[in-house]
């Protein structure tokens, strides 16, 4: 099966630094997003991006937070400023089909965050 | 607005035990729902989905059944394995562009 790559597993930064999160989606995917997972706790939207424009996005995705598709390949997000409360796993997933219902959506692996 | 609600974990299960994990839903329009599994260290994988009322997933020995009357969506499993331990998310898609909406998980130990 395809798969979501996600780089780096795990970044550990000092809190008020910048860091980027990079996602290479499935190659035929037209449709991607950010979600978040603090420990323990529930899996959270951030953003969805489609056609180089952000599509949605929730209220924890301020403006701190930006992505973009620089090179057309890898998916990023920034952090521009960290928090300690930004520590957590962040998910990239993909999927083909914006319209439909039911396509299912690639998820990473995961890199974990942690904020010091 | 759109939103899942999953029974609290963690759940502990013996092996070859019987499995249900309860989920509900809210949502304005007519969604597809999702279980997606999050085995430890990885990423989360669909497990089974139903796009319309009465649709039955399954996959690996489980099932959904999509229940529009009680908008429920609970998960079984007959017999369960160490191997299904892991958390296990509800998730509805509205479509058209939405976002998955997720529930907040449900932790499944299932002990030799």
């Amino acid at each position: 099966e395809p798969e979501v790559t996600q780089t780096p597993s795990h970044q550990v930064t000092q809190m008020g630094q910048e860091v980027i999160l990079r996602c290479v989606p499935i190659s035929n995917h037209l449709y991607f997003y950010w979600y978040r997972q603090i420990l323990g706790q529930k899996v959270e939207f951030l953003v969805s991006f489609y056609n180089n424009e952000i599509s949605e996005k929730s209220e924890i995705f301020d403006d701190q937070f930006s992505v973009e598709r620089p090179d057309g390949s890898n998916f990023t997000l920034k952090i521009r400023s960290t928090k300690l409360e930004d520590s957590a796993m962040y998910f990239c997933a993909t999927r083909m089909d914006r319209a439909a219902t039911n396509e299912k959506l690639f998820f990473g692996s995961g890199t974990q965050l942690s904020v010091l | 607005g759109n939103s899942v609600t999953q029974m609290e974990g963690p759940v502990t299960l013996s092996e070859e035990a019987f499995l249900t994990i309860n989920c509900t839903y809210t949502a304005t329009g007519y969604p597809s729902l999702f279980w997606y599994v999050q085995y430890p260290g990885e990423g989360l994988q669909l497990l089974l989905k139903a796009t319309k009322a009465d649709d039955k997933g399954s996959n690996k020995g489980f099932e959904a059944t999509y229940r529009k009357e009680t908008t429920s969506f609970h998960l079984e499993k007959g017999s369960v394995q160490v191997s299904d331990s892991a958390v296990y998310f509800c998730a509805l898609n509205i479509g058209y562009g939405q976002n998955f909406v997720f529930g907040p998980g449900t932790r499944l130990s299932v002990l030799p």
